[in-house]
Formats: C-alpha cells, structure tokens, sequence
C-alpha cells in the first residue's frame, strides 16, 4: 500500500543535541511539507519542498533544517537552536505539480518530540 | 493577511445527533476548501474537498459540507454521529501559494 512512513513514533532529545526526524513516501509525490504540531494552535509549516533539491521555509523554519536529495525522502533536523523542540512533527505529501500547493495532502501517522 | 477559524474549540454531541462543525476564512480569491480528521496519537486523513462546482460536496464516513461564498464558510455536517466519529477535525484552506489550517474542533460523542 502507498503511503507515507515517519519514523521513530517518539524521539527523545538532549539539551545542545540535534536530532532527525524520518518521513518516507512511496505515493510518488512530488511536494512534502513538515508541520509542527502543538495543543490548539492547529498545523504550523515548518519546511516544504516542491522537487527535489529544493526546498523553502515555512512560517516556523528557525531552528530547523531539512533536505531533499530524493523524491521519496524529506528527512527534518532539529537543530539545538530550536529552543521548545517539544511538539508533535507530522510529514505530508502531495502532488503539487507546478508549484500549486493547493492539492490535498496525505499526513504520516506523526513523530512526538520530548525533551529529556 | 490569509486566516482560518474554526470557532469551537470543543464540541460534545450524543451518539445519533446530528453535527455541525463550522469553519470560517479569510482568503483574497475563491480559494480549495478541505476538512481533515485526526485521531489521537494519528496523522490527518482527508474526509471531503472541495475546488469548484456543486457547493454541497460529499466525503468519506457520511460527512458533507457546504461552500457558501457569501458567509465565507464550509462547515463539515453529519446527520448522525457515531462514537467512532470522535477526535479532531480540522478546516483547511489553500491556493496555489499557500494552504492554511485551522486551530481544529475536538469532537467528543456521548453514549
């Protein structure tokens, strides 16, 4: 079945330590988007790529880093920048074919960020 | 500025009662409307769309909304909700620049 798989389903960080959050797809999409997600505030963008080696910064990019070396992979660092790391991380996917980013968007089942 | 409202942060409904979650935006064009559901501990699944035409557009599980330009609204309706119908649900608004998402509506489904 095509989908999309974040990994690890929880992640727990150390102060100063970066850590880095998987999402794989094989629903061979071209976009992928990384949300924050926190208690009544909805979905953040953090970072989103419309094709490979390309990426462009959300409404909440500080202290994160991403890449894009292939299609399906669009792995997110969280850098020790990011001083309230903890959240819940949902990856999504779609077909935004040029540059339309308003196709409907399939979401991984999340990763939880903790901070020890 | 683009803006999203889901009004109801929280709603409680009895098992068989009929729902209506509201969702409000603000966008500079006529924009592509989605409702999203999430379970806890879960990622979103898609239940309906809506891009042009009909404006009373069906979903999955038995959900449908209604795209009303005038009131800037999409409000996501069920005529009888099940217990399994609960958890998150979130209004989604987007063009070709940019997608938005609201604060969500926690569903909660009494026996």
């Amino acid at each position: 079945d095509g989908g999309i798989t974040q990994s690890p389903k929880y992640l727990f960080r150390k102060e100063g330590q970066n850590v880095t959050l998987s999402c794989e797809q094989n629903l061979n999409h071209d976009a992928m988007y990384w949300y924050r997600q926190d208690p009544g505030q909805g979905l953040r963008l953090i970072y989103y790529s419309q094709i490979v080696n390309d990426f462009q910064k959300g409404d909440i990019a500080e202290g994160y880093s991403v890449s894009r070396e292939k299609k399906e992979s669009f792995p997110l660092t969280v850098t020790s920048a990011q001083k309230n790391p903890t959240a819940f991380y949902l990856c999504a996917s779609s077909l935004g074919t040029g540059g339309a980013r308003n196709q409907p968007q399939h979401f991984g089942d999340g990763t939880r960020l903790s901070i020890l | 500025a683009q803006s999203v409202t889901q009004p109801d942060i929280h709603i409680t409904v009895s098992e068989g009662a009929s729902l209506e979650l509201r969702c409000n935006y603000s966008y500079g064009a006529t924009p592509y409307l989605f409702w999203y559901v999430q379970s806890p501990g879960q990622g979103l699944q898609l239940l309906l769309k809506y891009f042009s035409g009909d404006t009373l557009v069906q979903g999955i599980k038995g959900f449908e909304a209604e795209f009303k330009r005038s009131q800037s609204s999409f409000n996501l309706r069920k005529p009888s909700v099940h217990w399994s119908d609960a958890a998150e649900y979130f209004c989604a608004v987007g063009n070709n620049n940019d997608m938005r998402f609201g604060a969500g509506t926690r569903l909660t489904v009494k026996p």
